[in-house]
């Protein structure tokens, strides 16, 4: 599985765009991005997933370059609701694979 | 969408006493499940892979005498915490995975255990 690296954490203010980037050196042909959102205390929730180029949905977007070593994530103008732990995750979809969490990216949104 | 639930949400045990937590897919059969703990301020920590009807596989250093699971039916995965101890105490979640969308994982609210 392809290790991921983050920032750990992050700061924004209400109504700011938020750019969390995630490095994936060793991403395989096969695998996917996939971004996880966590609150505290409940389980994680997926936001979004893509394989290159551009992925957009109602709350996010995420935009990976040709070479797919690293990926971002693109939230619109946050609001205090989005403070939450942002993880990133790479490897084939396949639903019986267990997922492998990296640290994650705190982001704390201030008013 | 597919719903995963977990129960108890919260259970406060003494030491040496054993806890049962239950993961049910709500509107879809599972044939998988996924455990993961996670402690206070980390990541989640994969515990063990639970296929319906077979025996679970356990990651490297997780006890399976220890977190017994049992995964009777496509709906239901149930973590049983024996002879807990307050180190066991944390955030335990289950994920499924659902053949409506291939790849995506569904969640579990979590359930947080606390060993006194």
């Amino acid at each position: 599985l392809a290790k991921t690296t983050q920032p750990i954490s992050m700061d924004s203010y209400e109504g700011q765009e938020v750019n969390i980037t995630c490095s994936h050196n060793n991403i395989a042909t096969n695998d996917y991005i996939t971004w996880y959102q966590q609150f505290p205390s409940q389980g994680p929730r997926f936001i979004i997933q893509g394989y290159k180029t551009k992925v957009t949905n109602e709350v996010a977007s995420l935009f990976i370059p040709a070479d797919r070593k690293s990926s971002t994530l693109s939230l619109p103008r946050v609001s205090l609701s989005d403070t939450a732990v942002y993880y990133c995750l790479v490897g084939e979809i396949e639903g019986r694979r267990a997922l492998t969490f990296g640290s994650g990216t705190r982001l704390q949104v201030q008013p | 969408g597919a719903v995963v639930s977990q129960h108890p949400s919260r259970v406060i045990c003494k030491s040496g006493t054993s806890v049962k937590i239950e993961c049910r897919s709500l509107d879809f059969q599972a044939t998988t499940m996924f455990w993961y703990r996670q402690f206070p301020k980390q990541s989640l920590m994969l515990m063990a892979t639970s296929n319906e009807g077979s025996k679970a596989t356990y990651e490297q250093g997780v006890e399976k005498d220890k977190f017994l699971i049992n995964h009777a039916s496509l709906t239901l995965s149930t973590l049983t915490v024996t002879s807990a101890h307050p180190e066991d105490s944390s955030f335990y979640i289950c994920s499924a995975s659902s053949s409506l969308a291939a790849g995506e994982q569904f969640f579990g609210p979590g359930t947080r255990l606390t060993v006194l």
